[in-house]
């Protein structure tokens, strides 16, 4: 069975930095397409980044040069790595499976940026 | 541009059969798509994929009642027998080289 759980969440001062965990389990994360997706409070699904492995992730416009994607292989963990949040970054943070489609989701982890 | 665009609410009573529509942008109808549910309170849960044939492949244990179906730009879900717990948001997906998108999600209300 197909299971993914993020942690990692929690309140954040701006200009913080935090690091999300996606732990994987009934399939190998190094050979899947992952993705990262948020939900702002009240507001729809927003793609914040994808791919294969750490040097091939692609990433929306909001998160690059602030976030990166990194994988633990002997863990099979993704992560996410978060600098310079911002308070727009406060949402829930889900981990995905699969691009064409996302076959699979976490619970989510809710990330909340205020002073 | 590719751009999903979704109607932001639908409603429909219980036991009834409504159809929500997903539209991709000029010049992307070969596009495959992906509806995807959430309920209140919780995670998103993959449905169903749709091609531009109108072929589709369901995620595991969704139910008969969720169908999907293609016309040129459009991409439908139908939900037949409408129950209670399908009171929930639907986003559709697709994805190109780089990215994935989203629509911006359609409410419905079972009445």
């Amino acid at each position: 069975e197909v299971q993914l759980v993020e942690s990692g969440g929690g309140l954040i001062q701006p200009g913080g930095s935090l690091r999300l965990s996606c732990a994987a389990s009934g399939f190998t994360v190094i050979s899947n397409y992952m993705s990262w997706v948020r939900q702002a409070p009240g507001m729809g699904l927003e793609w914040v980044s994808g791919g294969y492995s750490d040097s091939s992730t692609y990433y929306a416009d909001s998160a690059k040069g602030r976030f990166t994607v990194s994988r633990d292989n002997s863990k099979n963990t993704l992560y996410l790595h978060m600098n310079s949040l911002r308070v727009e970054d406060t949402a829930v943070y889900y981990c995905a499976k699969g691009r064409d489609p996302i076959d699979y989701w976490g619970q989510g982890t809710l990330v909340t940026v205020s002073s | 541009q590719l751009v999903l665009t979704q109607s932001p609410s639908a409603s429909a009573s219980l036991g009834a059969s409504v159809k929500l529509t997903c539209t991709l942008s000029s010049g992307h109808n070969n596009y495959a798509i992906a509806w995807h549910q959430q309920q209140p309170e919780k995670g998103p849960r993959y449905l169903i994929k749709l091609y531009s044939d109108g072929t589709h492949r369901k995620g595991d244990g969704i139910p008969d009642r969720f169908s999907g179906s293609s016309s040129g730009a459009e991409r439908y879900l139908t939900i037949s027998s409408l129950q209670s717990e399908d009171e929930a948001d639907y986003y559709c997906q697709t994805w190109d080289t780089g990215l994935v998108l989203f629509g911006g999600g359609t409410k419905l209300t079972v009445l």
